[in-house]
């Protein structure tokens, strides 16, 4: 089953204009929620998780419980945060479950 | 920082063969996974580990196995590729209780001809 949708494969923003990649998730329980990121030539890494609740590289991410949601956003992009981003979800016993992905672009 | 190490990043294989792909973690995790990474596809999981000797199956274990004789040490098995199975194969490390950050191999493309 489904469990974390990305419906965006492909985004393309411009140097400087505001950003949002799309997460939705399926679960029944309480979610953890996180967002790896993958560079050109770089192993996949974490991003940032939503129960920090932090800003990493000017990205944030807000859970929305209503909306089954966890889009990644970041106000003005830059060319270095082109790469594939994955919107993950943990559930019992350590799994990971991945998105498609969303690879980004940002035109200089 | 923890070391995840794939040691192949590239690797040809004939339809038929056998595939064998280890992954090596230096930081002591009890937790170990193989995904497999497919365009418009995302990551998968195959199989994981909690500990020596466990394994557990992922989405896709179908054409899979995998051993952990070492605590360090996950390999994963293909007894026969094929060529569906050409793919980007990616090992992850956590610890535990509760393996909220996954630590992430190089990778090793696999192409089954």
């Amino acid at each position: 089953a489904q469990r974390v949708t990305q419906p965006e494969k492909l985004l393309s923003v411009f140097k400087g204009a505001p950003v949002e990649l799309k997460c939705n998730y399926s679960y029944s329980g309480s979610p953890e929620l996180f967002w790896y990121v993958q560079y050109s030539r770089q192993r996949l890494q974490l991003l940032l998780r939503h129960i920090s609740r932090e800003s990493i590289k000017g990205f944030t991410a807000d859970l929305n419980k209503g909306e089954t949601s966890f889009h990644l956003k970041k106000p003005f992009a830059q060319e270095e945060d082109s790469a594939m981003y994955y919107c993950a979800l943990l559930v019992p016993g350590n799994q990971f479950y991945f998105g498609t992905g969303t690879s980004l672009t940002v035109i200089p | 920082d923890v070391k995840v190490t794939q040691s192949l990043r590239y690797l040809v294989k004939r339809t038929g063969e056998k595939v064998f792909l280890e992954c090596v973690q230096d930081m002591d995790h009890e937790n170990m996974f193989w995904y497999r990474q497919d365009p418009g596809l995302g990551l998968r999981l195959i199989y994981f580990s909690y500990d020596v000797k466990m394994k557990e199956k992922g989405d896709i274990p179908e054409g899979y196995s995998v051993s952990r004789e070492k605590k360090e040490r996950f390999s994963l098995i293909l007894e026969s590729a094929s060529t569906n199975q050409t793919s980007m194969y990616l090992c992850a490390s956590s610890s535990q209780p509760r393996g909220l950050k996954l630590f992430f191999g190089s990778g090793t493309q696999l192409s089954v001809l």
